[in-house]
């Protein structure tokens, strides 16, 4: 299992231009989320899913989309990127405990994004 | 609101030193929560949650709701337990709010 992988790992955008952030999962988790993690900050929620074809916002939603198509993919859309938009951005999955999961969340390693 | 606090950045204590990672929580409802790791370099993973009462890698936590509190310990620490540190609070249907974490640095 490769579990949690995003996709790029560090990109460098300008200001307005858009991208998308890949994150798929191999663990047929039907939770997954979005965060992004300022310097000294802890992670707070952008987005979430409970499974293809939902999703819902989280703390800070504005300036993102998200859609789920499938169980593995959750990509994350900037439309029109902001330096206040520079930050790590963190993709999870989880499986829900009243599922016969845990809840724990697995993590991907990141994506590094900066918008001069 | 809800909302979870670590009130240290950065913690730093000698190898065999008792550790107590300290994280107080705000929430109207029934808490769940849980401690996650990130050690250098590797991604962030759960390290514990109050519900399974159990000890990973020496560390304990206990949940005081009359403190609305869940510190970390450990009573001697090692130099691999060096990383960042995170506690996090599950509200809602699915939904996490995780504190600013702390930073423990193991000196030898």
């Amino acid at each position: 299992n490769a579990g949690v992988t995003q996709t790029p790992k560090f990109r460098i955008l300008k200001i307005g231009q858009s991208m998308t952030l890949q994150c798929t999962q191999d663990m047929n988790h039907n939770y997954m989320y979005w965060y992004r993690q300022d310097p000294g900050m802890g992670l707070k929620l952008i987005y979430y899913s409970v499974g293809a074809g939902i999703t819902d916002k989280g703390e800070v939603p504005n300036g993102y989309n998200v859609s789920r198509s499938t169980t593995e993919d959750f990509p994350l859309r900037l439309e029109l990127a902001a330096p206040s938009q520079t930050s790590v951005y963190f993709c999870a999955s989880s499986y829900p405990q009243l599922a016969g999961g845990e809840d724990t969340q697995y993590f991907g390693p990141g994506t590094r994004l900066t918008v001069l | 609101a809800q909302r979870v606090t670590q009130p240290e950045k950065l913690l730093s204590v000698f190898k065999g030193a008792p550790v107590e990672l300290k994280c107080n929580y705000s929430y109207s409802g029934s808490p769940e929560l849980f401690w996650y790791v990130q050690y250098s370099r590797q991604r962030l993973q759960l390290l514990l949650r109050h519900i399974s009462r159990e000890s990973i890698k020496g560390f304990t936590a206990d949940l005081n709701k009359g403190e609305t509190s869940f510190h970390l310990k450990k009573p001697f620490a090692q130099e691999e337990d060096s990383a960042m540190y995170y506690c996090a609070l599950k509200w809602g249907y699915q939904k996490v709010t995780f504190g600013t974490g702390t930073k423990l640095q193991v000196i030898p």
